[in-house]
């Protein structure tokens, strides 16, 4: 069983649509858990991370953490072109040591 | 946060050959790390470099294949030995942002492309 599990889609969503991408992990000693977004042929770059459980907000996003079931999720509102990339999930199991998922492709449509 | 600069970019490998991808950062950074991006896989951690030590590799990777060096707290190398077509992959270096440790995050080159042929 891998660590971290991810849905690779490509999910494909009408702009100003919600969309949510999810993330489940089998380690329950994971306390920091990480979405970064890839454009293509670009290194990931943070855009969300959460301790432990509970939700954090930022403009658009949403990332939520469920420890009790393993379960993460990013919630991207009012969806726009310019969001079409991968997001990567990624938890930490120890210090300096992130486990990615394999990614989601999200492709938003005008 | 940390800029990072990366190169090359990409290139295109005899099997048997070797690469050395340079990882330069504009700020000091304790702990830097490389990454392998393959195809519809997720990233994986290859070894954490810190200056002045040697770099510890993950399990699946050894010194011989990824030889590293980290000379100051600017700049890393990862050498991809011996080439073989399975090594065609994205390769990426990141930082742990100390100067930004609000946000907790780790930031990452654009990457180096290398296709072995």
């Amino acid at each position: 069983q891998k660590e971290v599990e991810q849905d690779p889609g490509p999910l494909s969503v009408p702009e100003g649509a919600i969309v949510s991408l999810n993330c489940t992990y089998s380690n329950s000693a994971f306390q920091y858990f990480m979405w970064y977004r890839q454009y293509s042929r670009k290194g990931p770059e943070l855009l969300m991370y959460t301790y432990s459980s509970g939700n954090k907000e930022d403009g658009r996003f949403t990332a939520q953490v469920d420890k009790s079931s393993k379960y993460i999720s990013l919630f991207i509102r009012d969806s726009q072109p310019s969001d079409s990339a991968t997001y990567l999930c990624a938890v930490e199991r120890n210090t300096d040591k992130l486990i990615f998922g394999t990614g989601t492709r999200l492709q938003v449509f005008p | 946060s940390a800029v990072i600069s990366q190169k090359p970019s990409r290139d295109i490998c005899q099997r048997g050959t070797s690469l050395t991808i340079q990882c330069q950062v504009d700020s000091q950074v304790t702990m830097m790390f490389w990454y392998r991006q393959q195809p519809g896989q997720s990233l994986t951690l290859i070894a954490t470099a810190n200056q002045g030590s040697e770099a510890t590799y993950e399990s699946g990777f050894v010194i011989d294949k990824f030889p590293i060096s980290r000379p100051n707290l600017t700049f890393s190398t990862l050498t991809v030995s011996n080439m073989s077509p399975e090594d065609s992959s994205i390769y990426l270096c990141s930082v742990e942002d100390d100067a930004d440790p609000i946000h907790y995050g780790y930031t990452f080159g654009s990457g180096t492309r290398l296709t072995v042929v």
